[in-house]
C-alpha cells in the first residue's frame, strides 16, 4: 500500500541543523510531490514547503527562507528535511505528506511524523 | 502568509450536525477553489477528508461535506459521531504559490 515513513525523532542543541528523511513506497515516486508540515506543541498545522515529483523544484514558506531545504534521492525513494540555525520554536512534529500530483495542494499520505526537540 | 481563521472550538451532541468555517482573503480562499480539510486525531497523521472546496477522498462518508462562499469556506459535519472527535484543519492555495492553513477547529462530541 501507499505509505510513508519517516526518519525517527531527533534531539538537537540551538544553532544545530536536523535532517528528517520519509521513505516512499507503493507508488512512482516521481509522479507526485512531497510537503513537509510541522505542529509545534499545543500549535496548528504550518506549511514549511514543497517540492515538484517531476523535478524537484521547491518552494518555501517565506518565514523559513534561507533555513530549510528539501531534496530527494530518487534511488531510493526518498525525500529530505533539513532545517538550519535551529531555534527553540523549532521543537514540533514533522511530518512528509504526499500530493496528488506532482505539484499540488492537496496531501493524501501523510507519514508519521516525527519529534525534533531543540533544547540546550 | 497570515493563517486562515477558524473558531477555536466548536461541540455538537450524536447526530447533530455542526459546521467549522474557515476565513481567508481574496489571496488565498476567495481565490482559488482549492481548499482542503483535514481532520487530525492528536498522535496521528492527520487525514484529508474535502479537498477543492466539495470533493471527498474516494470511501470517505458523505456525512462530511464542503462548500464556499466568498472569501469563507466552510466544512459541514452531519450525524455526528463519536470518533468525529478531532482537531480539524483547512488549507488554502495561494496566489504566491504557496499554502496556508488554518489556525485549526477542536471538535468536541458531547
Amino acid at each position: 500500500q501507499v505509505q510513508l515513513v519517516q526518519s525517527g525523532a531527533e534531539v538537537k542543541k540551538p544553532g544545530a541543523s536536523v535532517k528528517v528523511s520519509c521513505k516512499a513506497s507503493g507508488y512512482t515516486f516521481t509522479n507526485y510531490g512531497i510537503s513537509w508540515v510541522r505542529q509545534a506543541p499545543g500549535q496548528g498545522l504550518e506549511w514549511m514547503g514543497w517540492m515538484s515529483g517531476y523535478n524537484a523544484n521547491t518552494n518555501y514558506a517565506e518565514r523559513l527562507q534561507g533555513r530549510v531545504t528539501m531534496t530527494r534521492d530518487t534511488s531510493t525513494s526518498t525525500a529530505y528535511m533539513e532545517l538550519r540555525s535551529l531555534r527553540s520554536d523549532d521543537t514540533a512534529v514533522y511530518y512528509c505528506a504526499k500530493m496528488t500530483a506532482v505539484v499540488g495542494d492537496v496531501f493524501d499520505i501523510w507519514g508519521q511524523g516525527t519529534m525534533v526537540t531543540v533544547s540546550s | 502568509q497570515s493563517a486562515l481563521t477558524q473558531p477555536a472550538s466548536v461541540s455538537g451532541s450524536p447526530g447533530q450536525s455542526i459546521t467549522i468555517s474557515c476565513t481567508g482573503t481574496s489571496g488565498d480562499v476567495g481565490g482559488f477553489n482549492f481548499v482542503c480539510w483535514y481532520q487530525h486525531h492528536p498522535g496521528k497523521a492527520p487525514r484529508l477528508i474535502i479537498y477543492d472546496v466539495i470533493k471527498r477522498p474516494s470511501g470517505l462518508s458523505n456525512r462530511f461535506s464542503g462548500s464556499k462562499s466568498g472569501n469563507t469556506a466552510s466544512l459541514t459535519i452531519s450525524g455526528l459521531q463519536a470518533e468525529d472527535e478531532a482537531d480539524y484543519y483547512c488549507s488554502s492555495y495561494t496566489s504566491s504559490s504557496t499554502l496556508v492553513f488554518g489556525g485549526g477547529t477542536k471538535l468536541t462530541v458531547l
